[in-house]
Order: C-alpha cells, then structure tokens, then sequence
C-alpha cells in the first residue's frame, strides 16, 4: 500500500513569493499527479509527471523517482491560487488507481 | 470546452436508500472513474471503468456499489442501500488515455 504525505498541511504566504509543496510516496509509481481543490470542492488536474519536469504558466512540477520525492512550485504567487494542492500516485502494478495525499491549504493574502 | 458533468449536485437520502449518481463523462473519453472524499478527509479512490467492465476497485467498492455505463454516455454509481458513513462528496473523472483525468464537480451526497 502506497503511503502518500504531502509537506506542509497548511501554508499561508504574501501575493508575490515563490511557493514550494511537497509530496513523498513509499512505494514505487507510475505516474504522479498534481491537482487542485477549490473551495467549492471542484478538482482540477495540474499535471501528471512520470519523470523530470513539467512547467504550465506559473506553476512548476518537479519528481525524484529514486528519492520517491515530488515538488510543486508556484513562481510570482497570486490570491487566486489559494486552494488545496493534492499530490495523488498512481502505484507501479495499477494501472488506474490513484492513492491520495491530504492536501495542502495554500492561502496566498493580497 | 469540454467537461465532466455530475447530477443531482445535492442528494439527500433516509439510510438503507438506494441511490444512483449520474456523470456524464467527455465524449471521446475511454476510462471512466469515481471518487470519494468525506468531509475533512482525503479523496479517495472507489473505482475504474474502461471498456464496459470494471478495471480495478477499492476495498472500499463492496458489493453494495456497482457501475454501469447504460447508455454509451453516462457513467453511473449504485449505493444499494445507503449507510451514514456513505455521505461524502463523490466525484467522477474520465480520461482519454490511463493519463490526465478530468473531474466532474461532484455531488454531496448526505445520508440521514
């Protein structure tokens, strides 16, 4: 079973600086996913990595396959980008079944 | 653009109800999924759809959920008779390929 932990649980920061959440697994994967929970519940999918790096607009993925390690980064922060940020593997073995983090409360103050 | 559409957004039901959820996936989509997340927790994966069978379920999917496709274009969840700990929100999602999924908006579903 895939244990998912997601660093920090809660991360408040000032409009402008640069945002780094983290993501571990213990098991290895397949893919990688990045998603995003708005306040009204709604999940939007950011990225899927299964190496390397991805960029889209602001937002940066990163993954360490050997170090089970995955980050997301938020250059030139904004308060629209307050929302959880949830980590969620797919495990080598599954084809389909994502294992989730907690999430991580991003609240980004004018 | 094309997106993921869940009915009714609220369902509230008496326990030892039967429920069916309704998404209506993407169109040109060809794996389909549902989550759950109760409240304050972490989603959860419940089940994957591809091909008109199941592809692989949660211990949590027992015998009381099932899915169909009965249409070719929605993709239904079944409680058979709903218990308190069921109510959470339930999300569907579809993908083209085993990549990027799609989520719908969910529907709260809360059982007295």
């Amino acid at each position: 079973k895939n244990e998912v932990e997601q660093s920090p649980q809660n991360l408040t920061a000032q409009e402008g600086e640069f945002i780094t959440i983290n993501c571990s697994y213990s098991v290895g994967i397949s893919a990688l996913h990045w998603l995003q929970q708005h306040p009204g519940g709604g999940i939007v999918s950011l990225f899927m990595l299964s190496s390397g790096k991805k960029k889209h607009g602001r937002l940066i993925a990163t993954i360490n396959i050997q170090e089970k390690h995955s980050s997301l980064h938020i250059t030139a922060s904004h308060p629209r980008d307050s929302a959880v940020y949830i980590c969620a593997v797919i495990s080598g073995g599954s084809n389909y079944k994502l294992t989730f983090g907690k999430g991580t409360l991003l609240t980004v103050n004018p | 653009e094309p997106e993921v559409t869940q009915t009714p957004s609220h369902q509230v039901t008496q326990m030892g109800q039967e429920v069916i959820l309704r998404c209506v996936p993407i169109s040109n989509h060809l794996y389909f999924y549902w989550y759950r997340q109760i409240l304050g927790q972490k989603v959860e994966f419940l089940v994957s759809f591809y091909n008109n069978e199941i592809s692989e379920k949660s211990e949590i999917f027992d015998d009381q959920f099932s899915v169909e496709r009965p249409d070719g274009s929605n993709f239904t969840l079944k409680i058979r008779s709903t218990k308190l700990e069921d109510s959470a929100m339930y999300f569907c999602a579809s993908s083209y390929t085993a990549d990027t999924q799609y989520f719908g908006p969910g529907t709260r579903l809360t059982v007295l």
